[in-house]
């Protein structure tokens, strides 16, 4: 199985100030047939359920603010926040869809300072 | 709007039996592949199962694979989890949600509860 592998896994922010986190691969994700890459970015709110933020390494889901942006390779992988709201808090995930079975990063939970 | 209800969750022995539904709504669940996520109380996210949209093909999890089975019925739009011979470490709200490993999961239910204990 894939192993993910977050840091830092707890993260205290200050509004307005950039963030980001790491995720990182026990294998390469990306599909050599069709060049994508399946990693995949979800925001879990307290009280939530999870939501997609960011899918295939940089593509920001429906509705997800532009201060968020995905970028990496094809073993490691950056989620950034250009600059951090308060309603960002929550623990965030990534998730590896390139093969069964989907497996998950253990969180990072972002908290503010 | 795209909705995703669970329900059939609760309080089940172990070695008992549980299955959930997952009511979809806004689309026609026939075209899309489907997942079952769980998350056990304060830990993370753990993938369950999927199902294709094009020949409902299934794919597990090693830890369910054997006991958990999910199924559809297109006609009533509805996903669900059949789930056997539970254990204690199945405890978890159990989250559906739409996408599988070729779609990101972009739609999530709220969940429900499944708690395991004698």
């Amino acid at each position: 199985d894939i192993v993910l592998t977050q840091t830092p896994l707890f993260l205290p922010v200050t509004p307005g100030e950039p963030a980001s986190i790491s995720c990182r691969s026990s294998k390469s994700v990306s599909d050599n047939d069709d060049g994508n890459t399946y990693l995949d970015w979800y925001l879990q709110k307290p009280g939530q359920s999870p939501q997609l933020l960011i899918y295939m390494l940089g593509y920001r889901a429906s509705g997800v603010p532009d201060r968020f942006s995905g970028t990496g390779s094809s073993t490691e992988f950056t989620l950034k926040i250009s600059r951090v709201e308060a309603e960002d808090v929550g623990i965030y995930y990534c998730v590896q869809r390139i093969e069964f079975p989907l497996t998950f990063g253990p969180g990072t939970k972002v908290e503010i300072k | 709007e795209v909705q995703l209800l669970e329900s059939g969750g609760g309080l089940v022995q172990p070695g008992g039996s549980l299955r959930l539904s997952c009511v979809v709504s806004g689309i026609t669940l026939s075209r899309y592949g489907m997942s079952w996520i769980r998350q056990a109380p304060g830990e993370g996210l753990e993938w369950v199962s999927s199902i294709s949209g094009s020949d409902s093909t299934t794919y597990y999890g090693g830890s369910v694979k054997g006991r958990f089975t999910t199924s559809r019925d297109n006609s009533k739009n509805t996903l669900y989890l059949q789930m056997n011979s539970l254990r204690a470490e199945d405890t978890a709200v159990y989250y559906c949600a739409k996408g599988w490993r070729r779609l990101p999961h972009d739609y999530w239910g709220p969940g429900t509860l499944v708690i395991v204990s004698s």
